[in-house]
């Protein structure tokens, strides 16, 4: 089956360490995104990556670093720089066809800091 | 630069009554708009989008939603509500300009009692 696969599905970290949270897709597309949710904040945009070997900056990019090697993974590590990292990370991909196309998100993956 | 705003934290409404969730935006060049769902602990599902044409969008489990280019607004609505509709529900544009950056709203809890 086609999708997006996120692991790990939980996560705990002590401070000062740099996690990786990884993001997989076999649905050929090109648009890769990573999201972090917190409650009562919806969804805010830390990076976006719309070919292999480029990414951009998204609103929240600080204490977090992203490189997109091969068009099927974009990896998130979460540096010790990042003041809060507690939260749900959530990856998704997209085509980019004509223009912008809907997102196909992955299940999550939930980093606690002890 | 884009935004999203969703005016209400929770929607409250009655089985078999109508719903309306409530969106407006704001983008550079012509929107590109999204709804998606959200159930504990998953990621986002799409619901339906707007990229041009007819104002009113169908989309899954019938949901539809009006776009209004001039108040910029763009409401998720169902005639009938479902206890099963009740999830967390999200907003999301895209500008054609600026690439591919996809921002979403601080999303909206719907309760739907029976």
């Amino acid at each position: 089956d086609g999708g997006i696969t996120q692991s790990p599905k939980y996560l705990f970290r002590k401070e000062g360490q740099n996690v990786t949270l990884s993001c997989e897709q076999n649905l050929n597309h090109d648009a890769m995104y990573w999201y972090r949710q917190d409650p009562g904040q919806g969804l805010r945009l830390i990076y976006y990556s719309q070919i292999v070997n480029d990414f951009q900056k998204g609103d929240i990019a600080e204490g977090y670093s992203v490189s997109r090697e091969k068009k099927e993974s974009f990896p998130l590590t979460v540096t010790s720089a990042q003041k809060n990292p507690t939260a749900f990370y959530l990856c998704a991909s997209t085509t980019k066809g004509s223009g912008p196309g809907e997102l196909f998100f992955g299940e999550g993956s939930r980093l606690t800091v002890l | 630069a884009q935004s999203v705003a969703q005016p209400e934290d929770q929607v409250n409404v009655a089985e078999g009554n109508p719903l309306t969730v409530k969106c407006t935006y704001s983008v550079s060049g012509n929107p590109y708009l999204f709804w998606y769902v959200q159930y504990p602990n998953r990621g986002l599902q799409f619901l339906l989008k707007y990229i041009t044409g007819d104002n009113l969008v169908k989309g899954s489990y019938g949901f539809e939603a009006e776009f209004n280019k001039s108040q910029t607004s763009f409401h998720l609505k169902k005639p009938s509500a479902l206890v099963s509709d009740s999830a967390l529900y999200f907003c999301a544009v895209s500008g054609n300009t600026g690439g591919f950056k996809t921002i979403f709203g601080a999303g909206t809890r719907l309760f739907v009692k029976a």
